[in-house]
């Protein structure tokens, strides 16, 4: 059971948008920044979103994230096939004193 | 290029020893928070361990505390993971990962390509 739930699947077609939420508590999301990751197929996780809402350098611009009280978001826009991946939130918990992940959403791309 | 270059890993009976090792490069190791992430078969993603630039700072997930033993030597960028007492459940790919100290402790913008532990009789 993770500290962080995210839905366990999400899907679009090609162009739309999705988002992924990421619930957490006010030991955690409420207090802290929030990252995101990508896994591609058989790769090493990829960070895709940190401090909430900041892209690292090559991250397209349809990549975004927010936060909102106890809960966390990743929006994609612009949905194409190379985005077909699990995502994961992360966030630091002051309760646990560790980092705690979301459990993972799998995104399809119809 | 930045990358992190993992060894170690491999099969090992339930309540033995496994030292996993990761060797950074092209980039200031020494300026870096590192940590370990796994993932059991199948799985997301948990937390192991991290330790800060220094080593002044070090953190265990409850799963693993007592029995786990993050190192680091800046000298030789290179970072550690003792494994003792391993279980079945520790059975997992273990990700070496580094994120800059400015940054939040859950950071992790360097990732190894990732060693297979396996705990089985």
């Amino acid at each position: 059971q993770s500290v962080l739930t995210q839905p366990p699947s999400a899907s679009g077609t090609p162009g739309q948008g999705v988002t992924i939420s990421c619930s957490g508590s006010s030991s955690n999301i409420g207090i802290n920044t929030v990252n995101w990751y990508q896994q591609l197929s058989g790769t090493a996780p990829k960070l895709l979103i940190y401090s909430t809402s900041q892209r690292p350098s090559g991250v397209p611009d349809r990549f975004s994230g927010s936060k909102s009280g106890t809960s966390a978001s990743l929006a994609i826009s612009g949905l194409q096939s190379d985005d077909e991946a699990h995502y994961y939130c992360a966030v630091w918990d002051d309760t646990q004193n560790g980092v705690v992940f979301g459990g993972g959403t799998k995104l399809t791309v119809l | 290029e930045v990358q992190l270059v993992q060894s170690g890993g491999g099969l090992v009976k339930p309540g033995g020893s496994l030292r996993l090792s990761c060797a950074g490069s092209e980039f200031t190791f020494s300026s870096y928070t590192m940590n370990w992430v796994r993932q059991a078969p199948g799985k997301g993603l948990q937390w192991v361990s991290s330790i800060t630039h220094t080593s002044a700072y070090i953190y265990y997930a409850d799963s693993v505390k007592g029995r786990f033993t993050i190192s680091r030597d800046n000298a030789k960028n290179s970072l550690f993971l003792q494994m003792d007492s391993l279980r079945a459940e520790d059975t997992a790919v273990y990700y070496c990962t580094g994120g800059d100290t400015a940054m939040a402790l859950s950071v992790f913008d360097i990732w190894g390509q990732g060693t297979m532990v396996t705990v089985s009789s």
